[in-house]
């Protein structure tokens, strides 16, 4: 079983919808869950990080905790092509290295 | 604020040669940085931790006497690829870790694209 896992994808949303961008992982010792946003070409950016169960919500962006299903989630409200990237989901223990997920690629179309 | 920055964005070099990558935190001092490593269309690679004033740590599988990392301050560690072959071009990318209610957010440099001829 690997680590993170994320739905490949490519998935494909109508601008203005919700995409939803899911992510499990194997370890129940992490602590801390991270979502990177990487144009192609480019380095992966923070959009998001999460250590307690439940929903954090920052702007048009929901990520949800659930430690006991040892999932995470992000969700894009009101999708903008802009949005469209590929989405890291990262997990990291108490030592604060990161493991990541594949990447789900997201096209928002207009 | 945590801006990371990364020089060169690009270098082609000869097979045999070295090359050396630079990562600098531009506004807060990091003690601690991550090299990174992405093949097209693959997830990111730890190859190794960067401590400043000791030695780095190295993910399994990645060599240590071919890939030398040197943090020699708390803004700045640099990455070698030395004896460079084809099969090391890749996207070299850093980051650099602040501590953030008790845990560590990592922020990334904008990476260096290497190719080896």
């Amino acid at each position: 079983q690997k680590e993170v896992e994320q739905n490949s994808g490519p998935l494909s949303v109508p601008e203005g919808a919700i995409a939803s961008l899911n992510c499990t992982y194997s370890d129940r010792g992490s602590q801390s869950f991270f979502w990177y946003r990487q144009y192609s070409g480019k380095s992966p950016e923070l959009i998001m990080f999460i250590y307690s169960n439940g929903d954090k919500e920052d702007g048009r962006f929901t990520a949800q905790l659930n430690k006991a299903s040892q999932y995470v989630s992000l969700l894009i409200r009101d999708s903008q092509p802009s949005d469209s990237a590929t989405y890291l989901c990262a997990v990291s223990k108490s030592n604060y290295k990161l493991t990541f997920g594949k990447g789900t690629l997201l096209t928002v179309n207009p | 604020g945590a801006v990371v920055s990364q020089h060169p964005s690009w270098v082609i070099c000869k097979s045999g040669t070295s090359v050396k990558i630079e990562c600098r935190s531009l506004d807060f001092q990091a003690t601690t940085m991550f090299w990174y490593r992405q093949f097209p269309k693959q997830s990111l690679m730890l190859m190794a931790t960067s401590n400043e004033g000791s030695k780095a740590t190295y993910e399994q599988g990645v060599e240590k006497d071919k890939f030398l990392i040197n943090h020699a301050s708390l803004t700045l560690s640099t990455l070698t690829v030395t004896s460079a072959h084809p099969e090391d071009s890749s996207f070299y990318i850093c980051s650099a870790a602040i501590k953030a209610g008790g845990a560590y957010e990592q922020y990334f440099g904008p990476g260096t694209r290497l190719t080896v001829t």
